[in-house]
């Protein structure tokens, strides 16, 4: 019954590799986010998507691609990966873009 | 400058302290507040949510909002070894997105 959902937990992959990260909520949100985590814990937003309408798109490298086929998903696809993509990726969602938000555990992706 | 400063330390006090964690914001629309802690390899976890000025507790945990001084803060009675984590601020204005501090990692030491 886990309220938001990443898979995978872990991923590590070569540089150049594309690759994606799942995200699933089920506590019926409309809005949901991603987030990376640097190594000094600092939580940047990338994008947000309110029932599937991208409503944040921060300066992100057009590498990254999210994805909302319904509002209970939302994907993050990377390509041509970098050693700086490395961190920690979080899902997160919220009832809508103003209320507080609620997280998934994580994707600690590593780049070699 | 950043939207919101939050001092990372580390901070290590002893079990039963009162614990004292800070964020000043520069924003004076900021209005809504929000206390995450995270735990080592967890994502983050919601504690308070508090709106305007004011203080407001649940347990050993009291929020507290200065506007004025754009000055929060969460306060930690009797510390115990399970809160050592990383606590997170973050706050927004009315109709805007929420911006988080870096964190403040704690170690409540038995």
């Amino acid at each position: 019954d886990t309220a938001v959902s990443q898979t995978p937990k872990y991923l590590v992959t070569q540089m150049g590799n594309d690759k994606s990260i799942k995200c699933e909520q089920n506590l019926g949100h409309d809005t949901m986010y991603w987030y990376k985590q640097d190594s000094k814990k600092f939580l940047k937003i990338m994008f947000s998507y309110n029932n599937k309408e991208l409503i944040i798109n921060e300066t992100v490298p057009n590498r990254f691609s999210p994805k909302s086929p319904d509002k209970a998903h939302l994907n993050l696809h990377i390509n041509s990966l970098e050693l700086g993509d490395s961190a920690v990726y979080f899902c997160a969602s919220s009832q809508d873009r103003y209320n507080e938000q609620f997280f998934g555990p994580g994707t600690r992706l590593t780049v070699l | 400058q950043k939207e919101v400063e939050q001092d990372p330390g580390p901070l290590s006090v002893p079990e039963g302290a009162i614990v004292s964690l800070n964020c000043t914001y520069s924003n004076s629309a900021f209005q809504y507040f929000m206390w995450y802690r995270q735990y080592s390899r967890k994502g983050p976890e919601l504690l308070m949510y508090t709106y305007s000025s004011g203080n407001k507790e649940d347990g050993r945990f009291t929020a507290q909002v200065d506007k004025s001084s754009k000055y929060i803060s969460l306060f930690i009675r009797d510390s115990q070894p399970s809160d050592s984590a990383t606590y997170l601020c973050a706050m927004r204005a009315a109709g805007n997105q929420f911006y988080f501090g870096t964190g403040t990692s704690l170690t409540v030491i038995p």
